[in-house]
């Protein structure tokens, strides 16, 4: 199956700053999607990026298929963007993988 | 419009009790995805149901099993309980029509501790 893997593990950013989340998968993928886990483990969705680029508010992503690898940017972060970010993925009817997450700790 | 809904929120079991699980999806979605998520890692896929048909399995033993009833809510089903299967349980909607290519909704989870 398909191979997930995000890159840092953990992170830890002053309140203000701008990080940048990494997601590389194995193989072509029809499905990908960033999501955000809160404390009490409800996933919130951020978007959906199979390709290409997506803005929302303070945060964007960026998806290049061909080189199998997506990006989440946080602009000008908060202590409520503390939590776990995935990056999930599938290459056909929906057994989608999970990447480790990446989890977030921004201080004030 | 109300999302995706699971119950019970939290729930205690010994080992070797058998345990089920409910899912709500979200108003005119017709797959249900079941995950099992441990504490410190992603979450693991176990089932994917469509229109009553299960179309996709994880690598998880028979002891788990799971079914869709016609208004599109869904039941995982968990026998002889390990200590190993406490997680939390996560299900997801999607209207299931893309061919694979749907936006996944999840709902709050249930979490399961096995004693």
């Amino acid at each position: 199956g398909i191979q997930v893997e995000q890159s840092p593990p953990d992170l830890i950013l002053q309140e203000g700053a701008n990080s940048t989340l990494r997601c590389n998968f194995s193989d072509s993928v029809n499905n990908l999607q960033w999501f955000h886990q809160n404390p009490w483990g409800q996933l919130i969705n951020l978007f959906y990026i199979p390709s290409g680029t997506k803005q929302n508010g303070r945060l964007s992503a960026t998806t290049v298929a061909t080189e199998r690898y997506s990006l989440l940017y946080i602009s000008s972060s908060q202590t409520t963007d503390s939590g776990v970010y995935f990056c999930a993925t599938s290459g056909g009817y929906q057994k989608v993988t999970f990447g480790i997450g990446t989890k977030l700790q921004v201080i004030p | 419009d109300a999302g995706v809904t699971q119950s019970p929120t939290h729930l205690i079991k010994t080992r070797g009790q058998h345990v089920t699980l409910r899912c709500s999806p979200i108003s005119g979605h017709k797959s249900v995805s079941w995950y099992q998520q441990v504490l410190g890692q992603g979450p693991q896929f176990i089932f994917q149901y469509y229109e009553k048909e299960e179309r996709g399995r994880g690598n998880f033993p028979d002891r788990f099993s799971a079914r869709q009833f016609p208004n599109y809510s869904s039941e995982l089903n968990v026998n002889a309980l390990l200590l190993g299967d406490s997680a939390l349980y996560l299900c997801a909607s999607s209207p299931g029509t893309s061919g694979g290519a749907d936006t996944q909704y999840f709902g709050p989870g249930t979490r399961l501790t096995v004693l």
